[in-house]
């Protein structure tokens, strides 16, 4: 059990600038979640897959995000055309069952700084 | 919709001392309570839980009792530690729900 790998760490970028994130949850996690969090707030859900298919996007999901979960492994989130209040942490999580109380697994999350 | 609302820190306490931090939640049906702690420079990471009403989850000293008739999930721990210093999350994941619902964290500083 090596945990939730996230890539990069931090990113900067320009707005207007296309970025994406990568996340590599723990091995045979069924389950994958995105979580995006500003400073002084707690994570707020963005989007999460069971398998590779993608079950729920919460509104917050705008059409400028896109995540995936090709073959049911690693998954990417990408921002188009970002703006300056998409800085945040962006964090992932993985769970190994369906079980609504099984515990999450968070990454250390990808911390997005939009100039 | 599901939401949950925890007590606004800082809390800075001395060692030994006794800490509680509220949360009630909103939520239709019977949801399940966690807390998450997040110690500097690590990641979320479940404390305890509890599934249904009058479930009591504990871990490391810590204790939360789920109170249906108060809607509340409050944390305590009666003797806190200077590695107990970090962000604590309340959350819930609704009856049918597959996701967390989070309050804001309240980030706690135990001083030697």
């Amino acid at each position: 059990d090596t945990g939730v790998s996230q890539d990069p760490r931090h990113k900067i970028t320009k707005r207007g600038q296309n970025v994406t994130f990568r996340c590599d949850p723990i091995s045979e996690h069924n389950r994958l979640y995105w979580y995006r969090q500003t400073l002084g707030q707690g994570p707020e859900f963005l989007t999460y897959f069971q398998n590779e298919a993608q079950l729920e996007k919460s509104r917050l999901l705008s059409d400028r995000f896109s995540a995936e979960r090709p073959k049911g492994s690693f998954s990417t989130l990408e921002i188009q055309r970002t703006e300056q209040g998409d800085s945040a942490m962006y964090l992932c999580a993985s769970s190994p069952r369906t079980d609504r109380n099984e515990k999450l697994f968070f990454g250390s999350g990808t911390q997005l700084s939009v100039l | 919709g599901n939401s949950v609302t925890q007590m606004e820190g800082p809390v800075t306490l001395s060692e030994e001392a006794f800490l509680t931090i509220n949360c009630t939640y909103t939520a239709t049906g019977y949801p399940s309570l966690f807390w998450y702690v997040q110690y500097p420079g690590e990641g979320l990471q479940l404390l305890l839980k509890a599934t249904k009403a009058d479930d009591k989850g504990s871990n490391k000293g810590f204790e939360a009792t789920y109170r249906k008739e108060t809607t509340s999930f409050h944390l305590e721990k009666g003797s806190v530690q200077v590695s107990d210093s970090a962000v604590y999350f309340c959350a819930l994941s609704g009856r049918n729900d597959y996701k967390l619902s989070f309050g804001a964290g309240t980030t706690v500083t135990v001083r030697a």
